[in-house]
């Protein structure tokens, strides 16, 4: 009963380190998701993909860069971290539009990786 | 352009008396609405949608939301709160705008239940 797990939870990064955030999903969605959420901002759409080997650019997505090699894999890499990337970032996962409910479908997330860079 | 408006960054409110968590959205087009929770160091999770048909929605933990469209408003309520309901609250709408299921966030509403 797994869903949606992200790794790490916890990560503290200097600034200009790299780091890749790694999301597995084991529901066979099409859908996959990365957001970032600070305080009084809600959360922000920061790359998703559609599919397999696809990837887009949402709200974003600066300083960011993403890849879908396997359906259930979606990694989230900082090139060169930066402090304004001290945030809570979520991956999530939903079933395509193309499914029944469409864009109604919920979209399940992820506990969350703190990623604070100093 | 679709937007998110929780009217409230946080409420507080006493064990076992009802709240009230207000969200407005626009959008030039047809939107599903969703409630989701995230309780202290969790992900979020679904409290409920609505897609079409009945405006009032039932969710997990006795929420409920009635969707006004004259108003664009989705509001959240629980008629007798517990202390485990102390968590943040996001409202979010969902289009299938640019090929993908769209999902816009409020910035949250930060509920905090007393004794």
């Amino acid at each position: 009963n797994a869903g949606v797990t992200q790794t790490p939870k916890f990560r503290v990064l200097k600034t200009g380190q790299s780091m890749t955030l790694l999301c597995a999903q084991d529901m066979n969605h099409e859908y996959m998701y990365w957001y970032r959420q600070d305080p009084g901002m809600g959360l922000r759409l920061i790359h998703y993909s559609v599919g397999e080997g696809t990837t887009a650019k949402g709200e974003v997505p600066d300083g960011y860069n993403v890849s879908r090699l396997k359906k259930q894999n979606f990694l989230l890499g900082l090139e060169s971290a930066a402090p304004s990337q001290t945030s809570v970032y979520f991956c999530a996962s939903s079933p395509s539009t193309r499914d029944r409910m469409g864009s109604g479908n919920t979209i399940y997330f992820g506990e969350g990786s703190w990623l604070t860079v100093v | 352009a679709q937007s998110v408006t929780q009217l409230d960054s946080q409420v507080p409110v006493f064990e076992e008396a009802p709240v009230e968590l207000r969200c407005n959205y626009s959008s030039s087009v047809s939107v599903y609405l969703f409630w989701y929770v995230q309780y202290p160091n969790q992900g979020l999770q679904l409290l409920l949608k609505y897609l079409s048909g009945s405006t009032l929605v039932k969710g997990i933990n006795g929420f409920e939301a009635e969707f006004n469209k004259s108003q664009t408003s989705f509001h959240l309520r629980k008629p007798s709160v517990h202390i485990s309901d102390t968590a943040e609250y996001f409202c979010a709408v969902s289009s299938s705008w640019g090929g993908y299921n769209k999902l816009i966030f409020g910035a949250g509403t930060r509920l905090a239940v007393h004794p």
